[in-house]
């Protein structure tokens, strides 16, 4: 089955507690991203990336790192999580092709809050 | 800086009413633009428009694309109580390949 899996969906952590966020996907997409979604400000992108060793910079960056070493997994790091950082966070994955996003596929989410 | 706007915020309506839902953006550069539909989970893919494609339909659903005027609408006809979500529009632009959401349009369909 096609999909996209994040590990852990629920977290709750303290301020400074390095923690990682995996993601996976098996439809050998190209595009990987991470979104954070809280309300009132909708989706927003934080990092993505447009294949093994190609990432960049979303809309909100800032307190965050990715790495893309395989094609398939798309790691979220936070080396010193904030409760600003408290949200709602997706995965999702996209094959690219012709120069378009085409459909892209989310993760479950991962709801973490940091105290 | 790419920007997505959609509106209404949130609209009410009762089933088997039409609803047109708004989304107009500023990009650089226009690559496709996409719309989503979120329930209590994560978005799940309706439809994408590009230049070369710029209206699409899928049962109730419909969507188009105008370019000139920098907007696209998304049509639900003989609305239910199952397209209750928040419906998401995302445009990919610019010389990257970054993807902006705007922040959605509630629709609660009652019975």
């Amino acid at each position: 089955e096609a999909q996209v899996t994040q590990n852990p969906r629920y977290l709750i952590t303290v301020t400074g507690k390095k923690l990682t966020v995996t993601c996976s996907q098996n439809m050998n997409h190209e595009y990987m991203s991470w979104y954070r979604q809280d309300p009132g400000l909708g989706l927003r992108q934080i990092y993505y990336s447009m294949n093994v060793e190609v990432t960049d910079k979303g809309d909100v960056p800032e307190g965050y790192k990715v790495s893309r070493k395989e094609k398939r997994n798309f790691p979220l790091i936070l080396e010193s999580p904030s409760p600003n950082q408290t949200s709602l966070y997706f995965c999702a994955s996209s094959a690219l092709g012709a120069g378009v996003h085409n459909e892209q596929f989310f993760g479950p989410g991962t709801r973490l809050t940091v105290l | 800086e790419d920007k997505v706007v959609q509106s209404p915020l949130s609209l009410v309506v009762h089933e088997g009413d039409t609803v047109t839902l708004n989304c107009s953006y500023e990009v650089t550069n226009f690559r496709s633009l996409l719309w989503y539909k979120q329930e209590k989970k994560a978005p799940t893919f309706l439809f994408m428009l590009t230049s070369s494609g710029i209206e699409k339909k899928s049962g109730r659903l419909s969507s188009i694309l105008d370019k000139k005027e920098l907007f696209s609408i998304l049509n639900i006809t003989a609305t239910q109580t199952g397209d209750s979500a928040v419906y998401l529009c995302a445009l990919s632009g610019g010389s990257n390949y970054k993807l902006t959401f705007g922040k959605g349009t509630l629709l609660t369909v009652n019975p």
